[in-house]
C-alpha cells in the first residue's frame, strides 16, 4: 500500500523557517517524480514545488521561488521543503503527492503550516 | 494565464441518484485533464486522468468525458462515500497546471 506521510507543521513567527517532511513507502520512491502542493481555503489548491526522480531538477511556483527549497533523500525514501522567509499567507495544509505522467498518483493527509505573529 | 472553472460550487444529490460535475478550461487543454476527490481531513485521490480513463481501483459509477474545454465527471448512483469535494486538474500546461476551485457533492 502507497503511503505518504507528512510531518513538520506548526506555527511560526513571518520570516521564520521551517523543514516539512514527507515519508514515502510502498513504491518505488526514486521512480517518482515528487511534489509539494498546499491548500488554503481561500486560494484552493495551489502547486507549490517539484523534485525530479534523481533530484537533478527542481521547479517552484512564483509565490515560493527563492524562499522555498525541495529536496529528497533517496536513502530514506523522504521528501523534503525547506521554507525560509515564511509569510502569513503561506498558512496552508501542505501535502506531498508522487506524479506519474504530469498526474498526481498518491497524496498524503497533509501538514498544517501556521505562520502568524 | 489558464483559468479552470467548475460548476456549479455546491451539488446537492439524494443517495442513488446521479450527478454531474463540470469543469470548463480558458484554453483547450485537450485530453490532459483529471479529476480528484477530498474528503474531510484527507488529501485528495486521484480519480479519472486522460479525461476518462478511471484509476486503479475506483468503482465504474465514476466516468469522465470531454476533450478540449468542456469536461463532465459523472458519478452514476451517488453512495454515502461519494460526498466530497471534487476537483479538476489540467495538465496541459506543465508544471504545473492548474486546479480547478472544486465542487462539494452534499447530501440532499
Amino acid at each position: 500500500e502507497v503511503q505518504l506521510v507528512e510531518s513538520g507543521g506548526v506555527v511560526v513567527q513571518p520570516g521564520g523557517s521551517l523543514r516539512l517532511s514527507c515519508a514515502a513507502s510502498g513504491f518505488s520512491f526514486d521512480e517518482y517524480t515528487m511534489h509539494w502542493v498546499r491548500q488554503t481555503s481561500g486560494k484552493g489548491l495551489e502547486w507549490v514545488s517539484l523534485i525530479t526522480r534523481d533530484g537533478g531538477s527542481t521547479f517552484y511556483g512564483d509565490s515560493v521561488k527563492g524562499r522555498f527549497t525541495i529536496s529528497r533523500d533517496t536513502s530514506r525514501n523522504t521528501l523534503f521543503l525547506q521554507m525560509d522567509s515564511l509569510r502569513t499567507e503561506d498558512t496552508a495544509f501542505y501535502f506531498c503527492a508522487n506524479e506519474r505522467s504530469k498526474v498526481f498518483e498518491n497524496w498524503g493527509l497533509g501538514t498544517l503550516v501556521t505562520v502568524s505573529s | 494565464e489558464m483559468v479552470m472553472t467548475q460548476s456549479p460550487a455546491t451539488l446537492s444529490v439524494s443517495p442513488g441518484a446521479r450527478a454531474t460535475l463540470s469543469c470548463r478550461a480558458s484554453q483547450s487543454v485537450s485530453g490532459n485533464l483529471a479529476w480528484y476527490q477530498q474528503k474531510p481531513g484527507q488529501g485528495p485521490r486521484l480519480l479519472i486522468y486522460g479525461a476518462s480513463t478511471r484509476a486503479t481501483g475506483i468503482p465504474t459509477r465514476f466516468s469522465g468525458s470531454g476533450s478540449g474545454t468542456e469536461f463532465t465527471l459523472t458519478i452514476s448512483s451517488l453512495q454515502s462515500e461519494d460526498f466530497a469535494v471534487y476537483y479538476c486538474h489540467q495538465y496541459e500546461t506543465w508544471p504545473p497546471g492548474t486546479f480547478g476551485q472544486g465542487t462539494k457533492v452534499e447530501i440532499k
